[in-house]
């Protein structure tokens, strides 16, 4: 079983509506959680940041972190086509170095 | 643009051969590290360096090696290379460890 499980998808919905992702992991030791955008055949561009449970708004990027339940989340609100890419969800342990990534979901934005 | 440089963008080769990757991390970042990005297996940890020094290692093959120099510049050798070795490869740096870590664009190798 892998540490970080994310549904590949693909997820198509349609312009304007909202985009929900998530991961789930295994590892109580995570303690930081990040998103990362990823254009085909780019790097990883990071969206979003938060190493505490809860809720973290930028723009129209929510992350929420719930460490009870293991469980991460991406909102993305009134999606773009633009919005259309691999979204990797990824988590760091407490001292830890590496990034431990989930498998990426591809999502689709319907204009 | 994260800051952070790959060369060269793509990389092909044969079956034996040896190549090497460049990567020069966001001015005044001190680490760097190496991820591989196949189809099966996602994106993978390799190696880490912190002003120089080996500080973490991954998955990483004994063909493979890297090291990172005094103006911080990383390179990371692929050796006796295999069809299985065709990846993405990713450099990505921070100011530390647990510090946001930055990718580049990534070395697209292709092993024939």
């Amino acid at each position: 079983q892998k540490e970080v499980e994310q549904d590949p998808g693909p997820l198509s919905v349609p312009e304007g509506a909202i985009v929900s992702l998530n991961c789930t992991y295994s590892n109580s030791a995570f303690q930081y959680f990040m998103w990362y955008r990823q254009y085909s055949r780019k790097g990883p561009e990071l969206l979003m940041y938060t190493y505490s449970s809860g809720n973290k708004e930028d723009g129209r990027f929510t992350a929420q972190v719930d460490k009870s339940s293991k469980y991460i989340s991406l909102f993305i609100r009134d999606s773009q086509p633009s919005d259309s890419a691999t979204y990797l969800c990824a988590m760091i342990k407490a001292a830890g170095n590496k990034l431990t990534f989930g498998g990426g979901t591809r999502v689709l934005v319907k204009p | 643009d994260s800051g952070v440089t790959q060369t060269p963008k793509h990389l092909i080769t044969a079956t034996g051969q040896r190549v090497t990757l460049r990567c020069s991390p966001r001015s005044g970042d001190l680490s760097v590290y190496w991820y591989q990005q196949s189809l099966d297996q996602g994106l993978q940890f390799l190696i880490q360096y912190y002003n120089g020094e080996e500080r973490a290692k991954g998955n990483i093959l004994e063909r493979f090696s890297a090291q990172q120099f005094p103006d911080l510049h990383s390179e990371l050798n692929l050796s006796s290379l295999e069809l299985g070795d065709s990846a993405l490869y990713f450099c990505a740096s921070s100011a530390d460890s647990q510090e946001t870590q930055y990718f580049g664009p990534g070395t697209r190798l292709l092993v024939l």
